[in-house]
């Protein structure tokens, strides 16, 4: 099938490190996707991790990818309150220009 | 200045009628999607042009209907709208070939069938 999988809450406090992650069923994806959406807006692009990469780093954010076990992961540094969102990881299908979004994780976090 | 715009942001409707939503992108991508997001924040992808040509029609009732007229607009038509249509449905553009091939969003529509 083509489900992607998120857990669907993560609290979290004013500092602390969020770890998102996503589990992803297409091992053949290219590109793998982190969006943000805040309440009443579109998703915001957050970073990408080409798939022969295993991390990537951007400044807060850290991706880690193991293709082996097609598992994602987002890891926030210093999480602060406007980091509160929805977090979605999506993956792009091969030969297709098609994304299948994980199901969404809702982070919030506690002052 | 808006990359991705669509209108109108809300849409509230009776049942039974025929509503469109509108989107427009100012990026220069040659494709362009519809995604609808439910009540428990679930995106599922409609269709998908790329250059006017339609090359995604996912299990979508024939009552929506997309309609491409260039490469930088994609509208949505819904006839005989139905209470199961509320949602959140959210346009969005890319440029395949371009690195990473990510969509840039739109706001959405909150649409809402009474």
């Amino acid at each position: 099938g083509e489900d992607v999988e998120q857990s669907l809450f993560l609290s979290v406090r004013e500092g602390d490190s969020s770890v998102i992650n996503c589990t992803y069923t297409d091992s053949s994806s290219t590109y793998l996707y982190w969006y943000k959406q805040e309440p009443g807006a579109g998703l915001q692009l957050l970073t990408y991790i080409f798939s022969n990469m295993d991390m990537k780093q951007d400044q807060r954010l850290t991706v880690l990818l193991n293709k082996k076990d097609k598992h994602l992961s987002l890891r926030i540094a210093d999480t602060q309150t406007g980091d509160s969102a929805i977090y979605f990881c999506a993956e792009s299908i091969s030969g297709t220009y098609k994304y299948i979004f994980g199901t969404g994780t809702r982070l919030k976090v506690l002052a | 200045d808006t990359a991705v715009s669509q209108t109108p942001k809300y849409l509230v409707t009776q049942m039974g009628n025929d509503k469109s939503i509108k989107c427009e992108q100012n990026l220069g991508h040659d494709t362009m999607y519809w995604y609808k997001q439910d009540s428990k924040k679930f995106l599922k992808i409609m269709f998908s042009y790329n250059n006017k040509e339609l090359i995604i029609n996912e299990t979508v009732p024939n009552r929506f209907s997309p309609k491409s007229p260039d490469k930088a607009h994609l509208n949505l038509h819904i006839n005989s709208l139905e209470l199961g249509d509320s949602a959140v449905y959210f346009c969005a553009s890319s440029q395949p070939g371009q690195g990473n091939y990510g969509y840039t969003f739109g706001s959405g529509t909150r649409l809402t069938v009474v």
